[in-house]
């Protein structure tokens, strides 16, 4: 298994541009993630799926971010427009358990996109 | 408020050295803790996994330690490698959810 795939691997925009992550799952996952990376609050969780439908976007810091998952082997981050402060690397992880009490839940990160806003 | 926090933030050590990372959380109800390898310029990878009911969990030269009471955690790197230097980063589970709290990491850099 390629493991989850994430494109652009590296994104530079300049402040006001659309800007659009991309992310392909591990195969037969059926929980995708999406975090934001940065040196000072290191790693939040912005939203994450279940079989393709949002289930918690309270990490979304703006209406500027949003998510989609068309189908289980693709979502999108999308930012409209972008500002500098949205520069972060950006993580996709995918997972397949339930949620259960004790349960180990492990997530699979992908390489993640260094988004740079001008 | 639901934290995690980690220390040192950083650390240098030589080659063949052992050295412990610190973690401490306050994320309720509780499900699971991990430990997670980065590399820079790379995605998280899991280290270790432990629920309340276990102590200690090894993986090869890393061995992580949770006291559930006291809601602390360790990881222990035996016989430091140059290729151990990266950031180690503590998570805590919110049982019931798929909520993870992150600590902002340790970053360890090993000298030869």
């Amino acid at each position: 298994d390629a493991g989850v795939i994430q494109s652009p691997r590296h994104e530079v925009t300049e402040m006001g541009q659309e800007v659009t992550l991309r992310c392909k799952p591990i195969s037969g996952h059926d929980y995708l993630f999406w975090y934001r990376q940065t040196m000072m609050r290191g790693l939040e969780l912005l939203i994450y799926f279940n079989n393709n439908v949002p289930i918690d976007d309270s990490g979304m810091p703006e209406d500027r971010f949003s998510a989609k998952m068309p189908n289980a082997s693709f979502s999108t981050l999308k930012i409209q427009p972008s500002e500098p402060r949205d520069s972060a690397v950006y993580f996709c992880a995918s997972s397949h358990t339930n949620i259960d009490r004790g349960s180990y839940n492990e997530q699979f990160f992908g390489p993640g996109t260094r988004l740079t806003v001008l | 408020k639901n934290q995690v926090e980690q220390s040192p933030q950083s650390l240098i050590i030589l080659e063949g050295k052992n050295c412990t990372l610190q973690c401490n959380y306050t994320v309720s109800p509780f499900s699971n803790l991990r430990w997670y390898k980065q590399d820079t310029g790379r995605g998280p990878v899991s280290l270790t996994i432990m629920t309340f009911s276990e102590n200690t969990k090894s993986n090869g030269r890393y061995t992580a330690t949770l006291d559930a009471d006291t809601k602390q955690s360790s990881l222990h790197i035996t016989a430091s490698q140059l290729s151990d230097s990266a950031s180690y980063i503590c998570v805590v589970k919110v049982s019931g959810t798929y909520k993870y709290i992150f600590g902002t990491g340790t970053r360890l850099k090993v000298l030869a």
